[in-house]
């Protein structure tokens, strides 16, 4: 079946740290997207990024399609950046990874 | 606006009953989706729908159904309960199909 693999599983990390969270997929990248669900279990769409890089504050994204592998980047990390990253794609663009737990501590 | 309204936010159920979930999206969104989150299983498509036409179908068994209404509101349904169908149920509304996407605050199931 598809596999979608994030890495790492879980971070901990100190307020204004950086991080780069990676998605690999076993087969092709379709419809790649990013999701963060906060602690209290509200999910937002971060980005949609089938190919290319795109940002959006201190967030941005970067997905190489030929190479199976989407990567986010989060700099000077903020305490409400915590919680669970998602990404979905795979050959049915419909399948979600494990997610990455992100706790940032103060 | 009035962001994505999912109903009942909470629900007790048996196992053997059914049960219908509703979905209210973002005025002017004419696509929604509708997501199981587990522990065991993690984040899982279901199904996505625009202008009510199903678009999209998740790997799971003819149990689950959905549809979504003339103005965009969606139900999905779930008939002979199990005790692994204890989730949160997400539902999700973008002006297309597939990206852009509102979530709703889910309905939590219990299955008993």
């Amino acid at each position: 079946g598809i596999q979608v693999e994030q890495s790492p599983p879980d971070l901990i990390l100190q307020e204004g740290a950086n991080s780069t969270l990676r998605c690999n997929f076993s087969d092709s990248v379709n419809n790649l997207q990013w999701f963060h669900q906060n602690p209290w279990g509200q999910l937002i769409n971060l980005f949609y990024i089938p190919s290319g890089t795109k940002q959006n504050g201190r967030l941005s994204a970067t997905t190489v399609a030929t190479e199976r592998y989407s990567l986010l980047y989060i700099s000077s990390s903020q305490t409400t950046d915590s919680g669970v990253y998602f990404c979905r794609g795979g050959a049915d663009g419909l399948t979600f990874g494990k997610g990455t737990h992100l706790i940032i501590q103060p | 606006k009035a962001g994505v309204t999912q109903t009942p936010r909470y629900l007790i159920k048996t196992r053997g009953q059914q049960v219908t979930l509703s979905c209210s999206p973002i005025s002017g969104h004419r696509s929604v989706s509708w997501y199981q989150q587990t522990p065991g299983q993690g984040l899982q498509f279901l199904f996505e729908y625009f202008s009510e036409t199903q678009r999209n179908k998740g790997n799971f068994p003819g149990r689950f159904s959905g549809r979504q209404f003339s103005n965009s509101r969606s139900e999905m349904n779930v008939s002979t309960l199990e005790l692994g169908d204890s989730a949160l149920y997400l539902c999700a509304s973008s002006l297309e199909a597939g990206n852009g996407y509102t979530f709703g605050s889910g309905t939590r199931l219990t299955v008993v």
